[in-house]
């Protein structure tokens, strides 16, 4: 079956670095994808990564490695306003979506 | 700005009545778009994928004379809620993807619907 696992639940400090991880299982690969999702909001589009390596975007990067079948969105300099869910969706060969549970993230001043 | 636009945002109707909910690409064409159901802390269902101008698609346990989808032109699609019962109350999205390499995935607002 196809699977996507990422961490329930982080907690960081504002101004700190934080590193969520996110595994996957899926029939094929085409492209992973990074949500960001406040309570009650639609998710909104972060990263996309289908080639090994790191991608950054200012205080956010996302890193593929696909042999491991493994991702991670890197936050840096965290704002409370970075307070959300963290959504990681791998795209299969059918080029559907498949989503993993989301990493609610918590930061502290 | 938003470039994939969902309306409404909250829609409040009573049990066995119908909702429709729109969704619009606003500054690219889309041949297929998607529609999820998001439970309250659960990830996105995928529901259904909209085809411009044949029938959508549906996952398994979807059902279709329940979830009308029409995607009528490139830019808009629309989902119909029939016969609305107190557990179709979810937050619905859709979602489309922008781009000629298909990397961008944009969501709408989303739409919170309470069947009272």
């Amino acid at each position: 079956g196809q699977n996507i696992d990422q961490p329930t639940e982080m907690t960081a400090t504002e101004g700190a670095i934080v590193q969520i991880n996110c595994t996957y299982q899926t029939s094929g690969f085409n492209g992973l994808f990074w949500y960001q999702q406040h309570a009650g909001e639609a998710p909104t589009f972060l990263s996309y990564n289908v080639l090994d390596g790191l991608e950054e975007k200012g205080r956010f990067s996302s890193f593929l490695s696909r042999s491991k079948g493994y991702s991670y969105l890197l936050l840096k300099e965290l704002q409370m306003k970075d307070s959300a869910s963290y959504l990681c969706a791998v795209r299969d060969s059918n080029y559907q979506l498949i989503w993993g549970a989301g990493t609610k993230l918590i930061i502290k001043p | 700005g938003a470039v994939v636009s969902q309306h409404p945002s909250r829609v409040i109707c009573k049990s066995g009545t119908s909702v429709k909910i729109e969704c619009r690409s606003l500054d690219f064409q889309a041949t297929t778009m998607f529609w999820y159901r998001q439970f309250p802390k659960q990830s996105l269902m995928l529901m259904a994928t909209s085809n411009e101008g044949s029938k959508a698609t549906y996952e398994q346990g979807v059902e279709k004379d329940k979830f009308l989808i029409n995607h009528a032109s490139l830019t808009l699609s629309t989902l119909t809620v029939t016969s609305a019962h107190p557990e179709d109350s979810s937050f619905y999205i859709c979602s489309a993807f922008r781009g000629t390499m298909n990397t961008e995935a944009f969501f709408g607002q989303g739409t919170r619907l309470t069947v009272v």
